[in-house]
């Protein structure tokens, strides 16, 4: 069965630092989004992209966040200037039809230090 | 305002019992709804859908529009049934899923 991979499994980095969040979607989907969870919350929703644009995003996703699709497969996430409350679980889901339900990854648990 | 309630942070049941998973929903159209399950160290996986009237693992779901719930329900619970479960929602003019604070469900032998 497809499935939706993201790289690295657990990032620990410096308060200040740029981090980058990667993700392989499934091939043939075309919606993408990252989502968070910050220990013991819930899962939120940060970002939607279609057709190589961010379609929706959150209050979440300020100017610090930014997502791309740089080549056709991968699609990553960017926090710039990482602060100790971006430490969560961050995950990437694809979705081959909108309200089909996503796929979703293993997720990345970030720790800003 | 689009919004999930689910009621239990935590809910133990016995095996062998019937189980009952309860969603709220707030949405002012026609939402799509869904259940996702987190085994222990796994990902998010989606459980089933309202639009698919299916039952996966014995689990089925029924949307009442009446109640805005979608009660998540299984006959016979099963040891291997203990994980989180998230009610989730998408509306019919977005693509975004919005997701409630998950139930930990605990079978217990």
């Amino acid at each position: 069965e497809p499935e939706v991979t993201q790289t690295p499994s657990h990032q620990v980095t410096q308060m200040g630092q740029e981090v980058i969040l990667r993700c392989v979607p499934i091939s043939n989907h075309l919606y993408f989004y990252w989502y968070r969870q910050i220990l013991g919350q819930k899962v939120e929703f940060l970002v939607s992209f279609y057709n190589n644009e961010i379609s929706e995003k959150s209050e979440i996703f300020d100017d610090q966040f930014s997502v791309e699709r740089p080549d056709g497969s991968n699609f990553t996430l960017k926090i710039r200037s990482t602060k100790l409350e971006d430490s969560a679980m961050y995950f990437c889901a694809s979705s081959v039809l909108v309200n089909y339900g996503y796929t979703f990854g293993s997720g990345t648990r970030l720790t800003v230090v | 305002a689009q919004r999930v309630t689910q009621p239990e942070k935590l809910l133990s049941v016995f095996k062998g019992a019937p189980v009952e998973l309860k969603c709220n929903y707030s949405y002012s159209g026609s939402p799509e709804l869904f259940w996702y399950v987190q085994y222990s160290r796994q990902r998010l996986q989606l459980l089933l859908r309202h639009i698919s009237r299916e039952s996966i693992k014995g689990f089925t779901a029924d949307l009442n529009k009446g109640e805005t719930s979608f009660h998540l329900k299984k006959p016979f619970a099963q040891e291997e049934d203990s994980a989180m479960y998230y009610c989730a929602l998408s509306g019919s003019r977005d693509d975004k899923i919005i997701f409630g604070k998950g139930t930990r469900l605990h079978i217990l032998p």
